[in-house]
């Protein structure tokens, strides 16, 4: 099975200071994605990767920076936390895309619900 | 661009009952579409998805859903409800080059006894 774990499932963190989400996967995936899940919005996506050193922004990358040194760990970094971060912060594994057919499936870790005060 | 609008972001029903989670998509290419269910305080777990092939998919627990290109739809049901069944359900597609998914904003089944 593939498994994708969080470094924290729950946080809590002060305003402006510099947050670390840690996510990795043991599936030898070449995708990694962030996305934050808030009540009505589903899952928005903030950056993603496909490959090492690799990153593309999502929908919503504003506030956030991401890092991937290696293959297996993406790291979500809010420079400054601010209180409108407070979330449920996914992270997703996928094999490569099925080229112009579309994507394959994502594998979840179990979630972070960030408090930013 | 491609989005995806589930119908209802509550829906209850009666276990034993059959279970309906609406789910429709835009798209300009034949999309892939998935099911996922989330259980309260767990990631998001694969239910079903649609790639090629027989517009009926069968998922895990029972669930399944149709694809229904002339109407862009892709319902979930299942014949019967359990208590178990009762999470947040996201719909998903992903119809263009590349590896995103976008998602729908889910769908919080609740189960009465």
């Amino acid at each position: 099975d593939v498994k994708v774990t969080q470094s924290s499932r729950y946080l809590v963190k002060r305003t402006g200071e510099k947050v670390f989400l840690e996510c990795v996967q043991d599936m030898d995936h070449e995708n990694m994605f962030w996305y934050r899940q808030d009540p009505g919005l589903g899952l928005r996506l903030i950056y993603f990767s496909y490959d090492v050193k690799m990153k593309e922004k999502g929908d919503i990358p504003e506030g956030y920076s991401v890092s991937r040194e290696k293959k297996e760990r993406f790291s979500l970094i809010l420079e400054s936390a601010s209180t409108n971060q407070t979330s449920m912060y996914l992270c997703a594994s996928s094999p490569p895309g099925q080229g112009l057919a579309g994507a394959d499936t994502q594998y979840f870790g179990p979630g972070t619900r960030l408090t930013v005060l | 661009a491609q989005s995806v609008t589930q119908l209802g972001s509550h829906v209850s029903v009666s276990e034993g009952a059959l279970v309906l989670l609406r789910c429709n998509y835009s798209s300009s290419v034949p999309p892939y579409l998935f099911w996922y269910v989330q259980y309260p305080n767990q990631g998001l777990q694969l239910l079903l998805k649609y790639t090629t092939g027989a517009t009926l998919v069968k998922g895990i627990n029972g669930f399944e859903a149709e694809f229904k290109k002339s109407e862009t739809s892709f319902h979930l049901t299942k014949p019967s409800a359990h208590m178990s069944d009762a999470a947040e359900y996201f719909c998903a597609v992903s119809s263009n080059a590349g590896n995103m998914l976008t998602f729908g904003g889910g769908t919080r089944l609740m189960v009465k006894p």
